[in-house]
């Protein structure tokens, strides 16, 4: 079955610099990897996503890179601010309705 | 966007008790939802798919008798924690896929609810 890697698993900023967390996949089947972000007692919210047949989208401050060939991808935050502290999750979905979660990376901007 | 509400956000409750955990999608209709369990600084562990109008499918060392799923409609999913005990405390979330306008493997999640077992 797919299995995800993911690192960082704690990454600290300085506010204003950029982080970037990055994740492998295994099944090359994979055809969906969305990012989560979870703040501290609530649920994951979606905070962008990219699908097989895309190398990279990009949303105002946040990008995502994805290479198929070498089974990662990538989330850059770029410009952090505090209110980007919080824990970050990559996924892969690869058919059948099941998402596979990274392990997770918490990040602390520092104002 | 598309909304999955999760009630309660948290309870506390006495060893032995049931508690049961609600989750409803607000503006879509979902005939599959997911229940994750969360550890404290870990990832989601997929406990069941609940699917309606049949028996949810439980993930390999999830007991069944212990967490009772119905999907009763294509707006409700629950998960009941039968008999609890203190082991069972923990953060439990769910998510349902394909909101209009999103794919088949888009997941909207809920809120999560803290469930402390004293």
């Amino acid at each position: 079955g797919e299995n995800v890697e993911q690192h960082p698993s704690t990454l600290s900023v300085q506010e204003g610099d950029s982080a970037v967390i990055k994740c492998t996949y295994s099944d090359s089947a994979s055809n969906y990897f969305p990012w989560y972000k979870q703040e501290l007692g609530k649920g994951p919210q979606l905070i962008i996503d990219i699908r097989s047949n895309v190398g990279e989208k990009k949303d105002q401050r946040i990008a995502v890179t994805l290479n198929k060939t070498a089974k990662h991808f990538s989330l850059h935050i770029t410009e952090t601010q505090p209110e980007d502290s919080a824990v970050y999750f990559c996924a892969a979905f690869s058919g059948g309705f099941k998402t596979i979660f990274g392990a997770g990376t918490r990040l602390f901007v520092k104002a | 966007g598309a909304v999955v509400s999760q009630h309660p956000s948290w309870v506390i409750c006495k060893s032995g008790t049931s508690v049961k955990i609600e989750c409803r999608s607000l503006d879509f209709q979902a005939t599959t939802m997911f229940w994750y369990r969360q550890f404290p600084k870990q990832s989601l562990m997929l406990m069941a798919t609940s699917n309606e109008g049949s028996k949810a499918t439980y993930e390999q060392g999830v007991e069944k008798d212990k967490f009772l799923i119905n999907h009763a409609s294509l707006t409700l999913s629950t998960l009941t924690v039968t008999s609890a005990h203190p082991e069972d405390s923990s953060f439990y979330i769910c998510s349902a896929p394909g909101a209009e306008g999103s794919g088949a493997n888009v997941l909207t999640f809920g809120a999560g609810s803290r469930l402390t077992v004293l």
